[in-house]
């Protein structure tokens, strides 16, 4: 079964620093996701992301992220200065479309920042 | 507003037995999905099933079915016949809007029951 690849499962990085996440979408996917989970709180919405530009991003969201498509299969989150508060596992999901109800999204299995 | 409920922090559950997490959610759209995501201890989310506002039946997926009760705004995950690696977190979530030109559709979480099944 297709599936999407997040890289690094873990990293650890120093408050200040820039990280960058990686995900390598299902291939014939369309629309591409990221989303934060805090450990112990609930999964939270970052950025979509369709035909190489943002559709919609959260107040989460602010100005030390990013997200870029630099190759037409990978897809990556920026963040530019980690905060202590960064500090979560960071999902990226991607869908066939966002036509129909019918089609799921498959989540990546997380890459757990932690800032130190 | 919360737009998913989930009021059940935790909860137990003999093995082999039936057990029903519950969903409330929030929402003026006509068209909207729901779906229930599993995330064991590794930390991985797991797809389990998916209802449409419009689906006349109830979802079913071997041993997961939803009981959906659209006037109620209710979307409840009963679980049959528990086994010890169904222990987990289990997250309800909806997906809002129509589609309209592009637009995504993120997906709104609740907080969450972590399920324990007990031998």
């Amino acid at each position: 079964e297709p599936e999407v690849t997040q890289t690094p499962s873990h990293q650890v990085t120093q408050m200040g620093q820039e990280v960058i996440l990686r995900c390598v979408p299902i291939s014939n996917h369309l629309y591409f996701y990221w989303y934060r989970q805090i450990l112990g709180q609930k999964v939270e919405f970052l950025v979509s992301f369709y035909n190489n530009e943002i559709s919609e991003k959260s107040e989460i969201f602010d100005d030390q992220f990013s997200v870029e498509r630099p190759d037409g299969s990978n897809f990556t989150l920026k963040i530019r200065s980690t905060k202590l508060e960064d500090s979560a596992m960071y999902f990226c999901a991607s869908s066939v479309t966002g036509f129909g109800f019918n089609y799921g999204y498959t989540f990546g299995s997380g890459t757990r920042l932690t800032v130190v | 507003a919360q737009k998913i409920t989930q009021t059940q922090p935790g909860m137990f559950v003999q093995e082999k037995e039936a057990v029903t997490l519950d969903c409330t959610y929030d929402t003026s759209d006509q068209s909207y999905g729901l779906f229930w995501y599993k995330q064991p201890s590794s930390g991985e989310m797991i797809f389990l099933i998916y209802q449409g506002s419009y689906d006349e039946q109830n979802a079913t997926e071997g041993r997961y079915s939803l009981n959906f009760q659209k006037a109620r705004k209710s979307a409840n995950l009963v679980i049959s016949a528990s086994q010890l690696g169904d222990s987990a977190m289990y997250f309800c979530a909806m997906r809002e809007g129509r589609d309209s030109g592009g637009s995504n559709y993120k997906l709104t979480f609740g907080k969450g029951t972590l399920l324990t099944v007990n031998p």
